[in-house]
């Protein structure tokens, strides 16, 4: 079956540090990926769309400025939370298309990224 | 605007017995709905779809039902398994996928 890729699983630093969360589709090329946050007992909430080689498109709500989508390959994109604080504390899960958004394809999820910022 | 809502955070169930997690929606364009299975420290995998022009899936032991006219669907497990203890989560996909709050499946050995 089709195998997302996510990494780091978990991370905790320093309240400032920029933080990069890194999502690879390892046996299918992927348009499209998506990146969700989820709080404790809520359900995923979508941060963005991941469109590859264009810019991504960010839901309501969501500072592009803050959480920066970078969609450079078929294969990748990454999240980078920058000079993140302790509200950015979350558990982030990326997932990626096979096809197009509509159909009946399922999104493959990541194992998500534990992100604490002390 | 959750447009997707499981108001069931939580549901016991014996083993051997017939599980049936339930899901509303308002969003009538949704085309899709989809069910997934998380297990702690893990992404969701995906479980089984319905395409919005039917109203059952079947897939083993797993039968996804829907009622366009209620705006609802099920996910009936029989029999269930200790192994099917997880968080469901449903979805309706209309460009974009709505997921809801998850209901987190116990089966009782």
């Amino acid at each position: 079956g089709a195998v997302v890729s996510q990494h780091p699983s978990w991370v905790i630093c320093k309240s400032g540090t920029s933080v990069k969360i890194e999502c690879r589709s390892l046996d299918f090329q992927a348009t499209t990926m998506f990146w969700y946050r989820q709080f404790p007992k809520q359900s995923l909430m979508l941060m963005a769309t991941s469109n590859e080689g264009s810019k991504a498109t960010y839901e309501q709500g969501v500072e592009k400025d803050k959480f920066l989508i970078n969609h450079a390959s078929l294969t990748l994109s990454t999240l980078t939370v920058t000079s993140a604080h302790p509200e950015d504390s979350s558990f982030y899960i990326c997932s990626a298309l096979r096809g197009a958004v509509g159909g009946n394809q399922p999104q493959h999820f990541g194992d998500g990224t534990r992100l604490s910022i002390l | 605007d959750q447009q997707v809502k499981q108001n069931s955070p939580s549901l016991s169930v014996q083993e051997g017995r017939i599980s049936i997690l339930n899901c509303d929606y308002t969003n009538s364009m949704f085309d899709y709905f989809l069910w997934y299975k998380k297990y702690p420290a893990e992404g969701p995998t995906f479980l089984i779809s319905i395409s919005s022009i039917k109203d059952k899936n079947e897939d083993g032991r797993f039968t996804v039902f829907l009622n366009k006219s209620a705006k609802h669907l099920s996910l009936h497990i029989v029999p269930s398994q200790p192994g099917d203890s997880a968080v469901y989560f449903c979805a309706g996909n209309f460009n974009k996928f709505y997921f809801g709050s998850g209901t987190k499946l116990n089966v009782k050995p």
